[in-house]
């Protein structure tokens, strides 16, 4: 099976630019992650999907940062304005999000590397 | 809060055993597992523990003690392609999500 896909794979923008990331999970899989890995430390939660809704959003920098899963499938996560705390690498993730262990394995795309300067 | 330990750094050498630790402190708590990540990678699942006891993969195995909110990581046999960073990252709450450990580097020497 094809897993989950991302781009891109590397960006770089100014602080204050916008920038838009894309996540296409895998087919079936009804939850969506998009966590932050700043380098050395581990995945932070920034948003997690249900089908199409929102299950947590507590860590998602609302000020800056939005997110959506239209139709319940793909995923974009938006920064607006960037900092450069913001630098990080931003990996989407899926899981089967049904039956009693729905979420214990996640399936990570490769990520998108940012870099804001 | 929620959160869970590991040591920052372990270093072996091939062909040893070499056992990562997880302490964790999380309400409503469904299960531990582990992620493996090689630098400039994804995660990538290694294992799931539900209940207390041993699950062998491999050359990998993973406990679980509920009663002591504590789990390992146990890998045999090692090689230098096991260097990376290991995770793990407890099945906790109302909304059932994974909740991270800061990860454990290992790095295992000839």
């Amino acid at each position: 099976e094809a897993g989950v896909a991302q781009s891109p794979r590397y960006k770089i923008i100014e602080k204050r630019q916008s920038v838009a990331f894309w996540c296409n999970p895998i087919s079936g899989h009804a939850t969506l992650y998009w966590y932050q890995q700043i380098l050395g430390q581990g995945p932070k939660l920034l948003i997690q999907f249900q089908n199409n809704g929102v299950v947590d959003d507590s860590q998602l920098p609302k000020d800056r940062f939005s997110a959506e899963r239209l139709k319940g499938v793909d995923s974009t996560l938006k920064i607006q304005p960037a900092k450069l705390e913001d630098s990080a690498v931003y990996l989407c993730a899926s899981s089967s999000g049904r039956g009693s262990t729905m979420n214990t394995e996640a399936f990570f795309g490769q990520g998108t590397r940012l870099t804001v300067v | 809060g929620q959160s869970l330990e590991q040591p920052s750094e372990v270093t072996a050498v091939e062909g040893a055993i070499v056992q990562i630790n997880c302490t964790y402190q999380t309400s409503g708590f469904y299960g531990l597992s582990w992620y493996q990540q090689h630098d400039g990678g994804a995660p990538t699942f290694l294992s799931y523990n539900a209940l207390d006891g041993l699950e062998e993969t491999g050359r990998f195995s993973s406990f679980l003690s509920r009663s002591d909110s504590y789990g390992y990581l146990l890998l045999q046999e090692l090689q230098m392609k096991d260097s990376a960073s290991y995770f793990c990252a407890a099945y906790a709450g109302n909304n059932r999500k994974l909740i991270w450990g800061l990860g454990t580097s290992l790095a295992v020497n000839p």
